[in-house]
């Protein structure tokens, strides 16, 4: 239905390690969101970009960092993975108020 | 602080039953509210809400929005078991991002 990509959809990695989560929508969509879901959880707003070089924090406090220099590409990088991060991440875009998703990322650190 | 409430959280009835999911919010400036259906892992559109009173139907499911009393309903009959999913009430306002604020969901299962 919709072009966003997420890769990879699943990544199990141990305690400290550098971690980048992909994030690509084809649709020239300016604004981007990622959440997180723990397993029968609601969706939590960490980070979202109104546009190139604009990037915010969420609801939800979050270690990571992301990053939009290129409207298409919206990256979530954790700089030191702990248990705690495990989660399944969501990646959105939309122009209108309908919110687009990517398939997720199943994210295990051990 | 915007919040999204959803009732039942957990839901099972036998295939053909008629079932109405609800949901609640608190919005300052409430702009849109948006149905999602999540089965394993992205959340697929349903409707968008904007108008009190106006029904959105697409085959067996229909939605309906109250904003005086600040809540919505989603129905779906004659129930398959391809229906079996966590269903996400999602409310956006003007102001910010417009960010989408989620509710927990209700897991509907469906029995054969």
């Amino acid at each position: 239905e919709a072009d966003i990509y997420q890769t990879p959809r699943y990544l199990v990695i141990g305690t400290g390690k550098k971690i980048t989560l992909e994030c690509s929508q084809t649709m020239g969509h300016d604004k981007m969101y990622w959440y997180q879901q723990d397993p029968g959880m609601e969706l939590h707003l960490i980070h979202y970009s109104y546009g190139v070089n604009s990037t915010e924090k969420g609801d939800l406090s979050s270690e990571s960092t992301v990053s939009r220099i290129r409207t298409e590409h919206f990256p979530l990088t954790l700089e030191s993975a702990r248990p705690s991060h495990t989660s399944q991440y969501l990646c959105a875009s939309s122009v209108t108020d309908r919110a687009f998703f990517g398939q997720g990322t199943r994210l295990t650190v051990v | 602080e915007d919040k999204v409430v959803q009732s039942p959280l957990s839901l099972v009835v036998h295939e053909g039953d008629t079932v109405t999911l609800n949901c609640s919010y608190e919005v300052t400036n409430f702009r849109s509210l948006l149905w999602y259906k999540q089965e394993k892992k992205a959340p697929t559109f349903l409707f968008m809400l904007t108008s009190s009173g106006i029904e959105k139907k697409s085959g067996r499911l229909s939605s309906i929005l109250d904003k005086k009393e600040l809540f919505s309903i989603l129905n779906i009959t004659a129930t398959q078991t391809g229906d079996s999913a966590v269903y996400l009430c999602a409310v956006r306002a003007y102001q910010g991002a417009q960010k989408l604020v989620f509710g927990q969901g209700t897991r509907l299962t469906i029995n054969p």
